[in-house]
């Protein structure tokens, strides 16, 4: 079955970098677009970014562009998230999602990883 | 970008009962509306997709309605299971929006 397996979460300061990965298995992972979705603590969601499956083309929520890179290498079945630039908003458990059909809406999610971002 | 508002933000409803939630689009989104169901600590599912579509393996008792602007998701007889945070997602155009939730309580 579909198993997305999310890492590279932790505690970073202002300012920093990190990146997330996200390791897909259980489906042709080079046919579906791919997004990620995140929850800041105790709120809604927020979706990402996204990008499709062959990374000709993506596109980000306002809140991040310009400070966060989605990419996949379909060799090895995985999406990565890049983060620049963290804010203290920046703060949220990040769901790598695999979108269905078209890829704009969501039927596979990751368990999630937490980005703390604080000094 | 579409704003979509989910009301109520929370319910109380007890077992048995019928529940809607309400989602309303800030502008046409045709039927391009999916709706999730999340428990605490875990990750959303996938309830219902093209506003009234069931993705395989959900229970009946969940259905959902509208197009345009005004979409609803009904439970019919509320399950111990189905108390849960529930949210709507258009997917019209990007960026990718959902409402703010519906908690579902015991009432």
């Amino acid at each position: 079955q579909v198993h997305l397996v999310e890492s590279g979460g932790g505690v970073v300061q202002p300012g920093r970098s990190l990146r997330l990965s996200c390791a897909a298995s259980g489906f042709t992972f080079s046919s579906f677009g791919m997004h990620w979705v995140r929850q800041a603590p105790g709120n809604g969601l927020e979706w990402v970014a996204f990008i499709r499956t062959d990374g000709s083309n993506e596109f980000y929520a306002e809140s991040v562009k310009g400070r966060i890179t989605i990419s996949r290498d379909n060799s090895k079945n995985t999406l990565y998230l890049q983060m620049s630039s963290l804010r203290a908003e920046d703060t949220a458990v990040y769901y790598c999602v695999k979108g269905k059909a078209m890829g704009y809406y969501f039927d596979y999610w990751g368990q999630g990883t937490l980005v703390t971002v604080s000094s | 970008d579409i704003q979509m508002t989910q009301s109520p933000s929370t319910l109380s409803a007890s077992v048995g009962d019928r529940v809607t939630i309400a989602c309303r689009a800030s502008q046409s989104i045709s039927s391009w509306l999916a709706w999730y169901q999340q428990k605490p600590g875990q990750a959303p599912k996938l309830l219902i997709y093209k506003a009234s579509s069931l993705e395989s393996g959900v229970p009946s008792r969940f259905s959902g309605s509208g197009s345009g602007t005004e979409f609803t998701l009904t439970i019919t007889s509320l399950q111990p299971d189905d108390f849960a945070a529930y949210y709507c997602q258009q997917y019209d155009s990007y960026p990718l929006t959902f409402g703010g939730g519906t908690k579902v309580e015991i009432k």
